[in-house]
């Protein structure tokens, strides 16, 4: 059983393009929750997604970001006009139910030039 | 939301037994207590959870005091691969999400 699946594990954009990340939970799960974290920081909850919904986008900025888990294929996670600010380390995680341990990928590295 | 609280940093010898402590006096009757790690340059690993009793596993074991508002994560033998960011999170039985801390960075000692 394979674990969380992040692609790319590193992305390089141009300032004002778009970033799409994804992830492919593990087998069995259909919970999805995507974090952000900065450089020599902590990890910021962003969405946390079940098949098709959205249960809770707190903390997901309220431009340029948004995020989906469709009823196939991976989750995405989407930045539009992409700032050097939104460089990190963007990390995904799974879990077979709302309040069961959550699995994480390796993360994605996006880096803004 | 219920917080945590944990030390910035501990040090520990290698092969000696480490415990990592977390105070959590709000925490409400459906919180459970999750433990996670985060390794140098990876994603967060899970390490324990528990309600009430103490709970052991493969990697580390879980006291949790008798009141519920504080336990500690004891790694029985710390080697140099625990060295790590370790995060004690409360969460209800519910549809939440982890809410990670600053955590408590362990540092081991060769």
């Amino acid at each position: 059983n394979a674990g969380v699946m992040q692609n790319p594990r590193h992305l390089v954009r141009r300032r004002g393009q778009e970033a799409r990340l994804r992830c492919s939970p593990m087998k069995g799960h259909s919970h999805v929750y995507w974090y952000r974290q900065l450089p020599e920081e902590g990890l910021k909850f962003m969405v946390y997604l079940q098949k098709e919904n959205i249960i809770d986008e707190s903390g997901m900025p309220k431009e340029r970001f948004s995020a989906e888990f469709p009823k196939e294929g991976p989750s995405i996670l989407r930045i539009q006009q992409v700032v050097r600010g939104d460089s990190a380390a963007y990390f995904c995680a799974s879990s077979f139910s709302g309040y069961t341990e959550a699995f994480f990928g390796q993360g994605t590295r996006l880096t803004v030039v | 939301d219920a917080k945590t609280t944990q030390p910035n940093s501990m040090e520990s010898n290698e092969e000696e037994p480490v415990h990592l402590p977390c105070n959590h006096s709000t925490i409400s009757g459906t919180d459970y207590i999750h433990w996670y790690r985060q390794l140098p340059s990876q994603g967060p690993e899970y390490v324990i959870h528990g309600l009430t009793s103490n709970v052991n596993n493969r990697m580390a074991s879980l006291a949790i005091a008798e009141d519920r508002k504080s336990s500690t994560l004891i790694l029985h033998r710390a080697t140099l691969r625990d060295a790590a960011v370790y995060y004690c999170i409360l969460r209800d039985s519910g549809n939440t999400p982890l809410v990670f801390g600053k955590g408590t960075r362990l540092s081991v000692i060769a």
